[in-house]
């Protein structure tokens, strides 16, 4: 099982371009994340979903847009990039359960100039 | 607010001996607890968590985590601190649908 996979891994953007982040899982897991990581802040969560085609917001979602049309992959979308989106984003999935334990990808660099 | 707090960014211990990482948490009912590892350039990896009964939880690489439900704690552990330990360690709790992260705390084990 290769797990949880993102692409890419590293991408930089200039101001008011566009991207979509891929992320995959072949564990069948019901659940999966989108979240940033940025120095002294840990991770905070952008968008999840419960399942295919349904997605909700978390924390910090405002500038990003994800969608969930097959289970085993989540797309995290940048309309217009913006500095402030310079930051490593990691994916993660889990079953619906009780373990609430989640798998990461490991990470995509994004730079925004 | 729901929220983890790990209240020391940086800790560094000498080769051979203990470590503690702190963590707190301030979350609604009777939340699990993890603890998650991050190396250099790499996603987070699952250490151990507690979900009930006996307080303190045995993990992977030989951590160890004590629950303390009255001054709602859960503290990483390690009896001898090796020199591959040095890394970024979180503690997180569960929400609704979702973990609550701490901000981290990045561990030095000194030679």
């Amino acid at each position: 099982n290769a797990g949880v996979t993102q692409t890419p891994k590293f991408r930089v953007l200039k101001t008011g371009q566009s991207m979509t982040l891929l992320c995959a899982q072949d564990m069948n897991h019901e659940y999966m994340y989108w979240y940033r990581q940025d120095p002294g802040m840990g991770l905070r969560l952008i968008h999840y979903s419960v399942g295919e085609g349904t997605t909700a917001k978390g924390e910090v979602p405002d500038g990003y847009n994800v969608s969930r049309l097959k289970k085993q992959n989540f797309l995290l979308g940048l309309e217009s990039a913006a500095p402030s989106q310079t930051s490593v984003y990691f994916c993660a999935s889990r079953f619906r359960g009780s373990s609430y334990e989640q798998y990461f990808g490991p990470g995509t660099r994004l730079t925004v100039t | 607010a729901q929220s983890v707090a790990q209240p020391e960014d940086q800790v560094n211990v000498a080769e051979g001996n203990p470590l503690t990482v702190k963590c707190t948490y301030s979350v609604s009912g009777n939340p699990y607890l993890f603890w998650y590892v991050q190396y250099p350039n790499r996603g987070l990896q699952f250490l151990l968590k507690y979900i009930t009964g006996d307080n303190l939880v045995k993990g992977s690489y030989g951590f160890e985590a004590e629950f303390n439900k009255s001054q709602t704690s859960f503290h990483l552990k390690k009896p001898s601190a090796l020199v591959s330990d040095s890394a970024l360690y979180f503690c997180a709790a569960t929400g609704a649908n979702n973990l609550f992260f701490g901000t981290g705390t990045r561990l030095t084990v000194i030679p």
